[in-house]
């Protein structure tokens, strides 16, 4: 069965600090991979979405940047972190094609302090 | 570009009692639609889908929504809630086709069951 593993779980970064949350799926090939920030009372923002390795699509201007470097490797990073980069980290998969349902890791609580 | 509206951000409901959570959305193609649900600092539970066919889709814990093409709503409802309802309710769009490769989600819907 497909599992997708996000870590960490908890982060506290000062401000001016790099950032690296990494997400991996296993049990799947060619996944579309997705990064959402919820941010309190604001829902689920999609930052950035990857069809294929190497091929990133960055819906929201900001602070951070994504890669992927293997097929079921994604990983979000900023040089340098700001307080309003806190929130609530989703990585997400789904099947190629766009045809079914997302499948979410755990989450990643990041505070910039 | 696909977009999500949901139109309440917190409902409160007492026990047993009947709810319905609203949402609608725009597309300027044919659509799939989600509805999720994310317990405190967890991830997000696919509750239910539309992807084709009866515009009536059954889901888990007794869920159902109602996909409208005409009003381009997709509403979530429960006949009788229950205490372990309470958690934030997400709806979600994406485009059918080739192209449908974004996932996007609604502000969310809290819903609060009193006893």
């Amino acid at each position: 069965s497909q599992t997708i593993h996000q870590w960490p779980a908890t982060l506290v970064q000062p401000v001016g600090s790099p950032l690296s949350l990494e997400c991996t799926v296993e049990g799947t090939s060619n996944p579309n991979l997705y990064w959402y920030r919820q941010a309190a009372g604001r829902g689920l923002q999609l930052l950035f979405y990857s069809v294929g390795i190497g091929q990133i699509s960055s819906e929201v201007p900001q602070n951070l940047s994504a890669s992927r470097p293997q097929d079921r490797q994604f990983i979000l990073s900023s040089k340098k972190l700001l307080l309003s980069d806190s929130g609530f980290y989703l990585c997400a998969w789904r099947r190629r094609g766009g045809y079914t349902e997302a499948f979410f890791g755990q989450g990643t609580r990041l505070t910039v302090v | 570009a696909q977009s999500v509206t949901q139109l309440d951000s917190q409902v409160p409901v007492f026990e047993e009692a009947p709810v319905e959570l609203r949402c609608n959305y725009s597309s300027s193609v044919s659509v799939y639609l989600f509805w999720y649900v994310q317990y405190p600092n967890q991830g997000l539970q696919l509750l239910l889908k539309y992807l084709s066919g009866s515009t009536l889709v059954k889901g888990i814990n007794g869920f159902e929504a109602e996909f409208n093409k005409s009003q381009t709503s997709f509403h979530l409802r429960k006949p009788s809630v229950h205490i372990s309802d309470t958690a934030e309710y997400f709806c979600a769009v994406s485009d059918q086709g080739q192209g449908a490769q974004k996932l996007v989600f609604g502000q969310g819907t809290r819903l609060t069951i009193n006893p």
